[in-house]
């Protein structure tokens, strides 16, 4: 079984500095890697993901993840975050080759973007 | 439609009725996804429809819980004899083909259950 720890529940940044959003997974096989962005009484919004290739990940908003496989981790960064970003951000797993279609995804990381 | 839609938003049950939960996904979209989240967690999968065919139930907590998308296009999620523990948002997602990393999933706004 698949599994995804996002170490921080909670991060707490000035507007205008960089931020990284942790994430690690456990697979016995290869997964597929998203980041999802979930705004307050919205439904989730999928920031970006890997599928193979090369490793840095570019997604909507500015942000990019990079996914290091002998680290089994995808963390989520940002140079300059904006008031705009504060949302909860989702880490997420999906299994290569297989018939299974769904998500295993974190627990969440609240960004809190302060003035 | 313009996007995922999902019906009602909120839901309060008494403990021990019934509920039903709708969602409208994308038109034309074959893959259709139910999670639930509870509070200050991570959503968690319940169920997955291809086209009207339930192909994956393996997330599903309980046999009070039942979904159905007869035609293959709106999706009902039922839960029978609420219990407290059913509190959660329960989200829909839909995709245009079936399921493949590579296609985005959208998700709808959830329904919010709460159980008294």
């Amino acid at each position: 079984a698949q599994s995804v720890t996002q170490l921080d529940s909670q991060v707490p940044v000035f507007e205008e500095a960089p931020v990284e959003l942790r994430c690690n997974y456990s697979s016995s096989v290869s997964v597929y890697l998203f980041w999802y962005v979930q705004y307050p009484n919205q439904g989730l919004q999928l920031l970006l993901k890997y599928l193979s290739g090369s490793t840095l990940v570019k997604g909507i908003n500015g942000f990019e993840a990079e996914f290091n496989k002998s680290q089994t981790s995808f963390h989520l960064r940002k140079p300059s975050v904006h008031i705009s970003d504060t949302a909860e951000y989702f880490c997420a797993v999906k299994i290569m080759d297989t018939g299974r279609r769904a998500l295993t995804f974190g627990s969440g990381t609240r960004l809190q973007v302060q003035p | 439609g313009a996007g995922v839609s999902q019906s009602p938003r909120y839901k309060v049950a008494k403990r021990g009725q019934d509920v039903a939960l709708r969602c409208d996904p994308i038109s034309g979209h074959v893959s259709l996804f139910w999670y639930q989240q509870a509070l200050g967690q991570g959503p968690e999968f319940l169920t997955y429809f291809q086209n009207e065919a339930q192909l994956d139930k393996s997330g599903l907590p309980s046999d009070r819980f039942f979904a159905e998308r007869p035609e293959g296009s709106v999706s009902t999620l039922k839960i029978q004899r609420t219990q407290q523990e059913d509190s959660a948002v329960y989200l829909c997602a839909s995709s245009w083909g079936t399921g493949r990393p590579t296609e985005g999933a959208f998700f709808g706004q959830g329904t919010r259950l709460t159980v008294v």
